[in-house]
């Protein structure tokens, strides 16, 4: 179904530690998910995807890593600094012909120096 | 290469009025989709565009329609707006150069914030 429920959760991380934020997709029958970081005043940002067909994936100090079984996606990032503090959403192309991205609810990502 | 352009940024509207926005998707990218970003139900998809044909919709009424032109610049438009369309409207444009448009990564502009009084 659609993700609804705007509870926002919130992780605070140190700086120089790594992140790992989790999300919980709906449709088994998804195959492309992505990941984007949201800074205030600003449309999302792409971070990194990943296909179906694939259980990790890895960019520039961030990886994702699809657990199909539990319908579970994570972003991890490494050395995590104050520039990476914004909200991080997962987003599920639930439509196999097109585009119609489901969004999680977000996580807010802080930094502490 | 450009990214994805919205216009206005900001639009301050009353009740019963209605709003056009407009975005131009990044170039040789042919599908755009609109989203709707509030706090109480986050980012949700109002429909694609492809080829100046609605290809996907979401769950919102008919106030809220769209089009899309042949140089791939998407317009929607929402008609007797009401307070809780007072949200940030995102367009995401993408290239639809694989075979599978599903696996298609989306680019998002930077949003029209809607303010209805």
């Amino acid at each position: 179904g659609e993700s609804v429920g705007l509870h926002l959760p919130t992780l605070s991380v140190q700086e120089g530690d790594n992140s790992i934020i989790n999300c919980a997709y709906s449709n088994s029958a998804s195959d492309y998910f992505i990941w984007y970081k949201q800074e205030s005043g600003k449309g999302p940002q792409f971070i990194i995807d990943i296909r179906s067909n694939m259980d990790k994936r890895q960019g520039q100090r961030v990886t994702v890593l699809l657990n199909k079984t539990v319908k579970h996606l994570s972003l991890q990032i490494a050395a995590t600094q104050p520039g990476d503090s914004a909200v991080y959403f997962c987003a599920e192309n639930i439509n196999n012909y097109g585009q119609n991205f489901v969004f999680g609810p977000g996580t807010r990502l802080s930094v502490l120096p | 290469k450009a990214g994805v352009t919205q216009t206005p940024r900001y639009l301050i509207k009353t009740r019963g009025q209605q709003v056009t926005l407009s975005c131009s998707p990044i170039s040789g990218h042919r599908s755009v989709s609109w989203y709707q970003q509030t706090p109480g139900q986050g980012l949700q998809f109002l429909f694609e565009y492809f080829s100046e044909t609605q290809r996907n919709k979401g769950n919102f009424p008919g106030r809220f329609s769209g089009r899309q032109f042949s140089n791939s610049r998407s317009e929607m438009n929402v008609s007797t707006l009401e307070l809780g369309d007072s949200a940030l409207y995102l367009c995401a444009s993408s290239s639809l150069r694989l075979l599978r448009s599903s696996q298609e990564t989306q680019y998002f502009g930077p949003g029209t914030r809607l303010l209805v009084l």
